[in-house]
């Protein structure tokens, strides 16, 4: 099956800090690109679908290089609500999910 | 609401029994799935149907059975012989096959 690789972390960060965490995938014929949020013991949530041109939500931007096969999600100005594990997910047949990256923000 | 329902939320098998898993979707979605999470682990992807009476196998589907009857059900049962059964289940669907999917709020299933 194809893969998707993610640093696993964790990332600790304070407060107010800017954070990126990029992945790497192995099909360059991939069209599709999502990150998912997963909080413990729960189930993971769409954050966001990631564009050609790079997209932009609130505090969160996410961009895609196709010609290196990684995608990067962007947080700035971290909450403490933002510490999750993130799921970087490339559409092959069915959705390939990284293993996640866990982020801690601290007071 | 739209969603998809998971029940039960925690499930306990004694050795030697089968259990089913249930996973029901109002989202009018064809594609469903089911993924096993162990602690600390991703998301490995036990059984997946894109249509209604057919589906494939995923990475784990050993000791797994499911079926699709109805656009709204993907029940996964849990046989006897998956020997390490102790996990979070969860089930998701999508509008297609390279859709995000929503997945439900998971079943937590242990070994007594």
């Amino acid at each position: 099956r194809k893969e998707v690789e993610q640093d696993p972390g964790p990332f600790n960060v304070p407060e107010g800090a800017t954070v990126a965490f990029n992945c790497t995938y192995s099909n360059s014929a991939s069209q599709s690109f999502f990150w998912y949020r997963q909080d413990c013991r729960k189930e993971p949530k769409l954050l966001m679908s990631v564009y050609s041109s790079g997209n932009e939500d609130g505090r969160f931007t996410a961009q895609l290089n196709r010609a290196s096969q990684y995608i990067s999600l962007l947080i700035r100005d971290s909450k403490l609500s933002d510490s999750a594990t993130y799921l970087c997910v490339v559409a092959d047949t069915p959705l390939v999910f990284g293993k996640g990256t866990r982020l801690s923000v601290i007071a | 609401d739209g969603g998809i329902t998971q029940s039960p939320k925690y499930l306990f098998r004694k050795e030697g029994q089968n259990v089913t898993l249930s996973c029901e979707q109002n989202l009018n979605h064809d594609a469903m799935y089911w993924y096993r999470q162990d602690p600390g682990q991703g998301l490995r992807l036990i059984y997946y149907s894109q249509i209604v009476n057919d589906f494939q196998k995923g990475d784990i589907a050993e000791g797994y059975s499911v079926s699709r009857e109805k656009k709204e059900s993907f029940p996964l049962t849990v046989t006897s012989a998956q020997k390490n059964p102790t996990a979070f289940y969860l089930c998701a669907s999508s509008i297609g096959e390279n859709q995000p999917q929503h997945f439900g709020d998971g079943t937590r299933l242990s070994i007594l």
